[in-house]
């Protein structure tokens, strides 16, 4: 099972937009709805952002918006802060012999 | 409030084994799925193993298949992985991880352990 592919890095100034990209497969992201998005800040457990492509935890910002199209999920951050400065992972549920697989992650950097 | 707390990792030499618990509370351990996920230094998560909530149903990587074992005490509210055969590529921080009840999403995340497998 081979990770799902992610930008290795994405930048952008305070209050842009910027858009993080989580290609897969039909065996994958394509075939379910079960991409979650995840933040990381260095030395850090990952929090979940966006979980069934889409949907917010409760205390999650507004700000953070996921889709899906075709076998490619994606993860908008809007009015960008320095406090969003994180690596971002993808996951999703797998149809393959194992059950999870993860994004190879991204760095936001907030310019 | 959900807490996992990970516990037994250290430095083991190649081949050696471990055993890594992770203590969950704050909600009712017996009635969730739970992860294992990896991190080596300076790299990205990768999964390492699931159990459902009875033992019923078990998953791993093919990294680890064979030479690692998942299981759980739901009496104690813990999650065990047994590691063995252990190997440089090995060395990871361990995070122990709840699954939603809705499906499989992973929720929320111990602080993690650090294993180091060297001579």
């Amino acid at each position: 099972q081979s990770a799902l592919t992610q930008p290795a890095s994405v930048s952008g100034s305070p209050g842009q937009s910027i858009t993080i990209s989580c290609t897969g497969t039909s065996s994958d992201v394509g075939g379910y709805n079960y991409v979650s998005w995840y933040q990381q800040h260095p030395g850090k457990a990952p929090k979940l952002m966006i979980y069934e492509v889409s949907n917010r935890p409760s205390g999650v910002s507004n700000r953070f918006s996921g889709s899906k199209s075709g076998n490619t999920a994606s993860l908008t951050i809007s009015g960008l802060q320095a406090e969003d400065e994180a690596d971002y992972y993808c996951s999703s549920y797998t149809s393959s012999s194992t059950f999870y697989v993860f994004g190879t992650g991204t760095k936001v950097t907030v310019l | 409030e959900v807490q996992l707390v990970e516990s037994g990792g250290g430095l083991v030499k190649p081949g050696g084994s471990l055993r890594l618990s992770c203590a969950a509370s704050g909600f009712t351990f017996s009635s969730y799925s739970m992860n294992w996920v990896r991190q080596a230094p300076g790299k990205g998560l990768e999964w390492v193993s699931s159990i459902s909530s009875s033992s019923s149903y078990i998953y791993y990587a093919d990294s680890v298949k064979g030479r690692f074992t998942i299981s759980r005490d739901n009496a104690k509210n813990s999650l065990y992985l047994q590691m063995n055969s252990l190997r440089a590529e090995d060395t990871a921080v361990y995070y122990c991880a709840r699954d939603s009840h809705s499906g499989p999403t992973i929720l929320e995340w111990g602080q993690g352990t650090l294993v180091t497998v060297s001579s």
